[in-house]
């Protein structure tokens, strides 16, 4: 079975450009997370999803960033505009059932760099 | 608000020695704990969920504990081989799905 897809791997961009992350979850898996790790911040949760309906955004950093499930087999990350401090490696990750009885797969992450 | 720490930060260890992983979280209200595996430039990889209302979970040379009391876990790993050289994560479920994750320990494994 396929594991959770991201792409693209890496992204370069300049400040100011929009940047827009995917993410392929596990088919069957009906809880989608998006996560950012640095090296000052650690792992931190941005948002989740359940049944494609966004359940708790209080991580996203700010209003320039977006993200969007339009079904059960995609998922977006957006970043407009882009500034330098957004250089990160970007995670997804998946799981199925309720109250976090199952363990969340992960993607192999989108390493950002914004000059 | 959840605290998540791992001890030590660094480890480095010669093959074949047996090793704990320590991870502490301030607030006792979890619903399970999860052991993540990171190596260089992939994903986290999981490797043992013990639920609040478990003691310990094993896996081959993996064996995890949980005192949810006193706010502590272990990752104890036996015979540490080459192939164990990653970063280890821990990370509490805070409820409904929501991971908090310590900051990791990166263990070097020499031949």
């Amino acid at each position: 079975d396929a594991g959770v897809i991201q792409s693209p791997r890496h992204e370069v961009t300049e400040m100011g450009q929009e940047v827009t992350l995917r993410c392929k979850p596990i088919s069957g898996h009906d809880y989608l997370f998006w996560y950012r790790q640095t090296m000052m911040r650690g792992l931190e949760l941005l948002i989740y999803f359940n049944n494609n309906v966004p359940i708790d955004d209080s991580g996203m950093p700010e209003d320039r960033f977006s993200a969007k499930m339009p079904n059960a087999s995609f998922s977006t990350l957006k970043i407009q505009p882009s500034e330098p401090r957004d250089s990160a490696v970007y995670f997804c990750a998946s799981s199925s059932g309720d109250m976090g009885g199952q363990p969340q797969h992960f993607g192999d992450g989108t390493r950002l760099s914004i000059l | 608000k959840q605290e998540v720490t791992q001890i030590p930060a660094a480890l480095s260890v010669p093959e074949g020695e047996n090793l704990v992983l320590n991870c502490s979280f301030t607030d006792s209200a979890i619903y399970n704990l999860q052991w993540f595996r990171q190596d260089p430039g992939k994903g986290l990889t999981s490797l043992l969920l013990i639920q609040s209302s478990q003691r310990e979970q094993t896996s081959g040379r993996l064996n995890a504990s949980l005192d949810k009391s006193s706010g502590r876990s272990t990752l104890y790993i036996a015979a540490s081989q080459p192939g164990d050289s990653a970063t280890y994560l821990c990370a509490v479920n805070t409820g409904f799905q929501k991971l908090v994750f310590g900051t990791g320990t990166r263990l070097l494994v020499s031949p």
